[in-house]
Parts: structure tokens; sequence; C-alpha cells
């Protein structure tokens, strides 16, 4: 089953306004990180947050993570037309705890912010 | 840096042939990389793990026998899709780490169309 869930699965705004996506997932984890994909292509580290931080911030972007609610969020401030994209969470994977990397992807959220 | 690379971008093949899928980090030594898959409009599924020198680890519903995994070197490691069917038509994308809790650099994928 999904590890992690994004919601909303869609998502659409205007430019310069600012964009949450929320995440939660089911178990204990070490870290959990935030991509980006645009259409067809391979997928972006945006940041990575671990289990004992609470707020991170990098550029326009703010994540959050509540680790006794299990959930996590993704703030983009004064988005822009190029962030138009799908933002997906991914946890450590329990059954390997995270010792070898291996991640579980959400469902993601499609960003689409218009001009 | 952290550069990750597939080849090809996008093939098609007939049913019953069978398709290799190369993955390369190209500025640093991988010493994990997994396989994923993508449907369209859906999530990443993780594959199988794959360790240099090593056996791949498959995840569970995933057929060892069909996804040839190989990790020969530290920069390389192909997916060979087996006897493909129209099934198996879908986005294959990999990823490298140095392994433990560092970060995975994903490549850009590969789009794969089975007729």
């Amino acid at each position: 089953s999904q590890q992690g869930e994004e919601d909303p699965q869609a998502l659409s705004i205007q430019e310069g306004e600012n964009a949450t996506m929320n995440c939660s997932y089911k178990t204990s984890i070490n870290n959990l990180q935030w991509y980006r994909q645009n259409s067809g292509r391979g997928l972006v580290h945006l940041i990575l947050i671990r289990s004992n931080e609470r707020e991170k911030h990098s550029g326009r972007l703010r994540v959050t993570l509540d680790t006794s609610k299990k959930s996590s969020s993704l703030l983009i401030t004064a988005s822009r037309a190029a962030d138009t994209a799908s933002y997906f969470c991914a946890t450590d994977h329990p059954r390997y705890g995270g010792s070898q990397g291996n991640l579980i992807f959400g469902k993601g959220t499609k960003l689409s912010v218009k001009p | 840096g952290a550069v990750v690379s597939q080849h090809p971008s996008r093939v098609i093949c007939k049913s019953g042939t069978s398709v290799k899928i190369e993955c390369r980090s190209l500025d640093f030594q991988a010493t994990t990389m997994f396989w994923y898959r993508q449907f369209p409009k859906q999530s990443l599924m993780l594959m199988a793990t794959s360790n240099e020198g090593s056996k791949a680890t498959y995840e569970q519903g995933v057929e060892k026998d069909k996804f040839l995994i190989n990790h020969a070197s530290l920069t390389l490691s192909t997916l060979t899709v087996t006897s493909a069917h129209p099934e198996d038509s879908s986005f294959y994308i990999c990823s490298a780490s140095q392994g433990g809790p560092y970060e995975q650099y994903f490549g850009p994928g590969t789009r794969l169309t089975v007729t």
C-alpha cells in the first residue's frame, strides 16, 4: 500500500499566489523528501526533512513535518508559471528502515500555476 | 554534479521482444541503484533495488525473471524487460545513490511502448 498520500490531487492557482500541498504517511520514518516532476520527465529533488526536524526552508519552499500526525506540508510561496508540475512526497521504505535509501512515493499533487 | 542518465529515452518494441534500458551515474559512484515504474498519472512504484556486484532485491509482485537487473559496475545498472507485452508499457525511471542516507538522484526516465 502507498506510504505517502498527497492532497489535494490537483491544485490550480494564479501566479503570485501560494501553493500548499500536504502529505500523510503510515509508518515511522527516518526522513521525508519532496520531489517535483515535469510532465514526462524524471524527478527533481527539492528538499529533505529529517524526522527530528519540524520545519525547513529552501528559497521559496517551506516544508513542515509533524511526526505525531504523520504528515508533512510543502508550501511554495509567490508561485510562478514555471512551478507547474507534479509534486511528490517520498518516505524511506519501512522494509529496509531507510538503510538503503529505498523510497515510497505518494500519488502526487498536480500543480497548475496560471500566468 | 550528481547527474544520472538513462538510455534510451524512448523505445517502441514489438510484443515478445526484449528491451534493455541503461542507467548511468555520470559523476559519482553509485553503490545502490533503484528502478521504478510509473503508469500515466500515477506515482512511482519501486520495482527493485540493486547494489553493485550483488543480486537485485525485487519488490513484491515484480517478476525477477521478467525484469532482469544487472549492476555490474559502480556507474551502470541495466534493466532488461524480457518478452515484453503491451501491459509492460510504462515510464521506467532509475535513481542512483551513494548508499545509506544519501540523496537519490533520478534519471530522466525511459518511455517504453510495447505494440
